[in-house]
């Protein structure tokens, strides 16, 4: 299966636009892209989901081009709380299935 | 509402034992999955039920296995263990609303598995 891949860090200061990008050639046709942040220790927690387009809610924007081979997650002014490790989530296709995997992620740090 | 609890959140075992790990869903949501995340990974699939059948599995050996009951909530049984099955183990559910496997998913703690 084609891995789906991500930056592995990316450095910000407080109050700046940080982008990451999810690079995802194989997803499967019926499945949606799903974005977590995560602490060490805990769960994956929800951030947002899209299809294709431009999803936005209360605290990121998800940018999905139309062939729909990587997604773009924005977290708009970031602050030192959102230091994390940050994943996609897609459906890769496997045969006639697809199957749950995560992108390699990236490990945010925000610094003052 | 209670969201995703697993039990327990920690667990020693040796090579060679058999471990059991539990998982209840959020209030209204049917569907089950299952992750392990070693240390610095990330999580990996493992398997997925719904309507107490696994839809989706892995590349996970057979000495995974799981089962869900009737009121959706979900067991993982690993056989065998080996000193690489320590990792967190994460349970994630999610309402089957849009018929996909990545309708949003909604992640429990974790139950951490060290094997000696």
């Amino acid at each position: 299966l084609a891995k789906t891949t991500q930056p592995i860090s990316m450095d910000s200061y407080e109050g700046q636009e940080v982008n990451i990008t999810c690079s995802h050639n194989n997803i499967a046709t019926n499945d949606y892209i799903t974005w977590y942040q995560q602490f060490p220790s805990q769960g994956p927690r929800f951030i947002i989901q899209g299809y294709k387009t431009k999803v936005t809610n209360e605290v990121a924007s998800l940018f999905i081009p139309a062939d729909r081979k990587s997604s773009t997650l924005s977290l708009p002014r970031v602050s030192l709380s959102d230091t994390a490790v940050y994943y996609c989530l897609v459906g890769v296709r496997a045969g006639t299935a697809s199957k749950l995997t995560f992108g390699t992620g990236t490990r945010l740090q925000v610094t003052l | 509402d209670a969201g995703v609890t697993q039990s327990p959140t920690h667990l020693i075992k040796t090579r060679g034992q058999q471990v059991t790990l539990r998982c209840s869903p959020k209030s209204g949501h049917d569907t089950v999955s299952w992750y392990q995340q070693a240390l610095g990974q990330g999580p990996q699939f493992i398997f997925q039920y719904y309507e107490e059948e696994e839809r989706q599995r892995g590349n996970f050996p057979d000495r995974f296995s799981g089962h869900q009951f009737p009121n959706y909530s979900s067991e993982l049984n690993v056989n065998a263990l080996l000193l690489g099955d320590s990792a967190l183990y994460l349970c994630a559910s999610s309402p089957r609303l849009q018929g996909s496997s990545t309708d949003t998913q909604y992640f429990g703690p974790g139950t951490r598995l060290t094997v000696l």
